[in-house]
């Protein structure tokens, strides 16, 4: 079954802490997004990665760190830094250029 | 980075009026605009979009129009149905000419509702 997997599906942090979010495709595509959803909002640009062992910053980076070691894995950590982390987090693939992105179906990370 | 705006935030229309949601973009070099339907708790997930070599393309109920002079473009959604409540989202690529750098942004999000 083709897709891309985010999880956990809920995170809970604790202050101070740095946390990882997984996200898996297998699809074959080159290109991974981070984007951040904010209740009632739109989805803001993270980080993203058109090819194994790049990426590139968005608009929402200072906080947050990826890697990109594999062309199926893109995982997005949450920093310390990150003062406001309270939100739903999406990944999404794309397989070239200017096509569908397709999304996991989110981790929602609570600070508490 | 790419600035994409979209209006109006809610949408309220009576079953069977058409809903438009309209975006605007400020980077030229965009040359693909796809619109996103994201129900509550789930992901966002494409139903049109539309190559700047063409002004509109339909799909049953659903139409999309570009006009890159003024750089906006529309959804529009004709006979709506309850099953159309969501938030759409419009989107276009930024980072410049070359594909294998840019990523998408989103716009803000229409919070449709269609009342039966």
């Amino acid at each position: 079954d083709g897709g891309i997997t985010q999880s956990p599906k809920y995170l809970f942090r604790k202050e101070g802490q740095n946390v990882t979010l997984s996200c898996e495709q297998n699809l074959n595509h080159d290109a991974m997004y981070w984007y951040r959803q904010d209740p009632g909002q739109g989805l803001r640009l993270i980080y993203y990665s058109q090819i194994v062992n790049d990426f590139q910053k968005g608009d929402i980076a200072e906080g947050y760190s990826v890697s990109r070691e594999k062309k199926e894995s893109f995982p997005l950590t949450v920093t310390s830094a990150q003062k406001n982390p309270t939100a739903f987090y999406l990944c999404a693939s794309v397989f070239d250029g200017d096509t569908e992105a397709f999304f996991g179906q989110g981790t929602r990370l609570t600070v508490v | 980075g790419e600035n994409v705006e979209q209006h109006p935030s809610t949408l309220s229309v009576q079953e069977g009026d058409s809903a438009v949601i309209k975006c605007t973009y400020s980077d030229s070099a965009s040359n693909y605009f796809p619109w996103y339907k994201q129900e509550l708790g789930k992901r966002p997930q494409l139903i049109i979009d539309i190559r700047s070599n063409v002004g509109e393309k339909k799909d049953q109920r659903i139409a999309v129009t570009l006009n890159k002079t003024a750089k906006h473009f529309s959804l529009h959604i004709t006979e709506t149905q309850p099953e159309d409540s969501a938030v759409y989202f419009c989107a276009a690529p930024w980072g410049g000419m070359d594909t294998g750098r840019r990523a998408l942004t989103f716009g803000s999000g229409t919070r449709l509702q269609v009342q039966p």
